[in-house]
Formats: structure tokens, sequence, C-alpha cells
């Protein structure tokens, strides 16, 4: 079955413990994304990877980092999270220009 | 932020009414697409219209695009109590090595059987 695995889907941590949400994709797909939705918000992208090795920021990258050394996996790292930091992360990945793959979604809580 | 708006933010409509949503955007697109959210949950793709694309079907959906006024629409017919959740356009702001996708800020819509 064709999907955007994300783990964990919850997790509640305290402001300065490094964090990592994994994410993988089974479709070979080049595109890979990061998103977190607030209330009001929407989704707003993070980062953004166009193949291995390849990154690039989305519109609010800052105290976030990802990396892709391989194609099927997307990490997400909070080095040092913060109270606004919390939110609902979502990956997808996708063929480029094609639609998004999503994943089901990490409620995140940082105290 | 580049953010795309939509509107209405909310709709409350019975069900075997339509529902229109609208879309709208700032940058130069590739494409534009409509996906759908059902309480927090992933975002799930509805429909792709490329920018020399002016209207496109798929089954009860409607979608159409004026990229001289930057805004789209999307037309839900004969709703259902189903199809209450939330809906969301996104477009793909492509130029200068860049590929970033932009997100409206959503339509909540309530189908009321």
């Amino acid at each position: 079955e064709a999907q955007v695995t994300q783990n964990p889907r919850y997790l509640i941590t305290v402001t300065g413990k490094k964090l990592t949400v994994t994410c993988s994709q089974n479709m070979n797909h080049e595109y890979m994304s990061w998103y977190r939705q607030d209330p009001g918000l929407g989704l707003r992208q993070i980062y953004y990877s166009m193949n291995v090795e390849v990154t690039d920021k989305g519109d609010v990258p800052e105290g976030y980092k990802v990396s892709r050394k391989e194609k099927r996996n997307f990490p997400l790292i909070l080095e040092s999270p913060s109270p606004n930091q919390t939110s609902l992360y979502f990956c997808a990945s996708s063929y480029r220009g094609q639609p998004q793959h999503f994943g089901d979604g990490t409620r995140l809580s940082i105290l | 932020s580049q953010q795309g708006e939509e509107d209405p933010q909310a709709l409350s409509i019975q069900e075997g009414e339509n529902a229109t949503m609208n879309c709208s955007y700032k940058t130069s697109i590739n494409n534009l697409q409509w996906y759908r959210q059902n309480s927090g949950r992933g975002l799930v793709h509805l429909i792709l219209i490329r920018s020399n694309e002016r209207e496109k079907h798929s089954g009860r959906l409607r979608v159409t695009l004026d990229t001289s006024k930057k805004s789209s629409s999307l037309l839900i017919t004969a709703s259902r109590a189903a199809d209450t959740a939330s809906y969301f356009c996104a477009t793909d702001a492509v130029g200068g090595g860049t590929y970033k996708y932009i997100f409206g800020t959503g339509t909540r819509l309530k189908v009321l059987a």
C-alpha cells in the first residue's frame, strides 16, 4: 500500500530536549516536504527536498533541521524545541509537480 | 508570508445543496491543487488544475482557475454529510531554483443532514 509514515504520532516533551520526527515513503517520490499546521494559519511549509542530498527552506524554517540521505526518508529535527513549536506536523511526498501524499500527522506539545 | 487565502472561512449548508469555496493566491503558478482534511487527519488530494486550464471536473467536484485574477474556486455539487471537512487550496511557487508549496488557510465545510 502506498503510504507516508510518520513517527511518533503524538509527543509531549520539554523545552530544549532534542527530538526527531521520522518520515518515510514507499512510492519512490523525489519530492518530500514538512509542514506545520496551526489554528487559523493553514499549513505552512517548513522544509522541502527535491531529491537525495537536496534540501531547501520553506516559509517557516527557523528552529528546524532536515536531512535527506536516502530517497525514502526525510526526518525533521528540532535541536532545541521551544513552546512556540507546539503544533501539528505533516510530512508529504510526491513526484515533482504532482499531488502530494500526506502522512497522518504528528501532534507535538513542548512544555 | 505568501500565504494564500480562502473564503469563506466556514460554511454551513444543508445536504443536497451546492458548496462553493474560493481561493486567492499571490504568485505565478504551475498548478493549483485542492485538498480535503477530516478533523486534523492527513490531507487528501482532490483535484489538480494546471495554469493553462480554466476548468476541471471530477465526479461532484468542479474547479475553476482564473490566473489573471489569481483565484480559483471549488464547487461541490449535491453535498452529503460525509463532505463535512476542511478544504485547502495549494499552489506551487516555482522559480529561482525553488519549489515551494503555499497552502490557503482553509474553508471549514459543515453539511447538515
